[in-house]
């Protein structure tokens, strides 16, 4: 049981280039997102989907692209890096709660994507 | 801007000894949590405290909620080496977002 698994663990980019970080999850959650950790400020949402082709926007979406097209895999793009990117890149899931009635707000987490740009 | 806030930043203790760590949160909650994070590692769900709960344990762990003043603790009881890691509050918005908001942390070192 894999969970949540992020690819790749380690990145090193040069200003201007494009990269995808991929999370893919195996527990039939409906809910992804996708957070940067930088010292000091804590998790900050970049973008978040809630369903199968749908996206939103996070807190601090600029300069990041995402798409949803299977329910399991969320994908995080980088059109162009800046050094202001350079960040710990999380992904995490949840589902809804159907006896509960809302979602559940037990993230499960993956190991994280280490990526500096240069 | 970040809707959590945890105090202390950092916390040093004796292997044994409890410890607590604090959460101020700005505006009315659905509910709280509480996740861990090893170093280098993703963050782990410890958790959930909901708005009209006051108080919840799991095993070590205390959780006390205080809508009144917009704060929660975590106490961490008989605390261990394994327990050193970073701790974080999370909370949601009301309004019906899927989605929470986390804390700066607070780094627990707990020494053998």
């Amino acid at each position: 049981n894999a969970g949540v698994t992020q690819t790749p663990k380690f990145r090193v980019l040069k200003t201007g280039q494009s990269m995808t970080l991929l999370c893919a999850q195996d527990m039939n959650h409906e809910y992804m997102y996708w957070y940067r950790q930088d010292p000091g400020m804590g998790l900050r949402l970049i973008h978040y989907s809630v369903g199968e082709g749908t996206t939103a926007k996070g807190e601090v979406p600029d300069g990041y692209n995402v798409s949803r097209l299977k329910k399991q895999n969320f994908l995080l793009g980088l059109e162009s890096a800046a050094p202001s990117q350079t960040s710990v890149y999380f992904c995490a899931s949840s589902y809804y709660d159907q006896e509960r009635g809302w979602p559940n707000y037990g993230y499960t987490f993956g190991s994280g994507t280490r990526l500096t740009v240069v | 801007s970040q809707q959590g806030e945890e105090d202390p930043q950092a916390l040093s203790i004796q292997e044994g000894e409890n410890a607590t760590m604090n959460c101020s949160y700005k505006t009315s909650i659905n509910n709280l949590q509480w996740y861990r994070q090893n170093s280098g590692r993703g963050l782990v769900h410890l958790i959930l405290i909901r708005s009209n709960e006051r108080e919840k344990h799991s095993g070590r762990l205390r959780v006390t909620l205080d809508t009144s003043k917009k704060s929660s603790s975590l106490l961490i009881t008989a605390s261990r080496a394994a327990d050193t890691a970073s701790y974080f509050c999370a909370t949601d918005l009301r309004g019906g977002y899927q989605k929470v908001t986390f804390g700066t942390g607070t780094k627990l070192q707990v020494i053998p």
